[in-house]
């Protein structure tokens, strides 16, 4: 069965500080990964996606790395804010449409 | 562009009533999909369509019926609601099949069923 999971379940940073979540996955055959956002009482939005050949792709803080050899992914959150308080999903593609959902990190960024 | 809005944002039911939970996208996207949300567990497909007319079941599609009239709506019915729905609901739609495409997601629809 195919399974995608995430760590930590939950962390707390300081306003500031950077911070990595992991996502590890054992769905086959890989497509596609991408990590969404999603703010409290809202619905997911992506931020980004890579597929096998890509190993790094950044969207302004947030730097997502592939390892697919390893089934590996990390979510790297740079100089962290307020407004990156929300919980992040990964979600991994198989070439037979199918989507596998992480249950997700909830990041508390504190002043 | 509105993108995926999703009504009501809260219902509160009674076991064995029924009730529609309304989705609509002005993407002209094709796919569109039913999730339901639930506390240390990853969302969970219920339901999802390629097309008008067009419809198949997910992972978790017991309780539930759908139906794909025309290309922006996707109402997903609860026939007989029990307490094992309450959940947080998500309608998403991508320009392509889930496994390639950006899911865009409603802003989700909290269920209650006492």
């Amino acid at each position: 069965k195919n399974q995608v999971e995430q760590s930590p379940q939950s962390l707390i940073i300081l306003e500031g500080k950077n911070c990595t979540l992991q996502c590890n996955y054992t769905v086959s055959p890989f497509s596609n990964l991408r990590w969404y956002k999603q703010d409290t009482g809202r619905g997911p939005v992506s931020l980004t996606i890579m597929t096998f050949s890509e190993n790094t792709k950044s969207n302004g803080r947030y730097t997502a790395t592939l390892d697919a050899d390893t089934k590996q992914s990390s979510l790297h959150i740079t100089a962290s804010q307020l407004s990156d308080s929300a919980s992040y999903i990964c979600v991994v593609s198989s070439n037979d449409y199918k989507l596998s959902f992480g249950a997700g990190t909830t990041v508390t960024v504190r002043a | 562009n509105a993108g995926v809005t999703q009504t009501p944002k809260f219902q509160v039911l009674k076991t064995g009533q029924s009730m529609t939970l309304q989705c609509a996208q002005d993407m002209n996207h094709e796919y569109m999909s039913w999730y339901r949300q639930d506390p240390g567990m990853g969302l969970r497909l219920i339901h999802y369509s390629v097309g008008a007319g067009i419809t198949d079941q997910g992972e978790v599609p017991n309780g539930y019926n759908v139906s794909r009239s025309t290309t922006e709506d996707f109402p997903l019915r609860l026939l007989s609601a029990a307490p094992s729905q309450t959940s947080v609901y998500f309608c998403a739609s991508s320009p392509s099949g889930g496994a390639f495409g950006e899911q865009f997601f409603g802003p989700g629809t909290r269920l209650t069923v006492l």
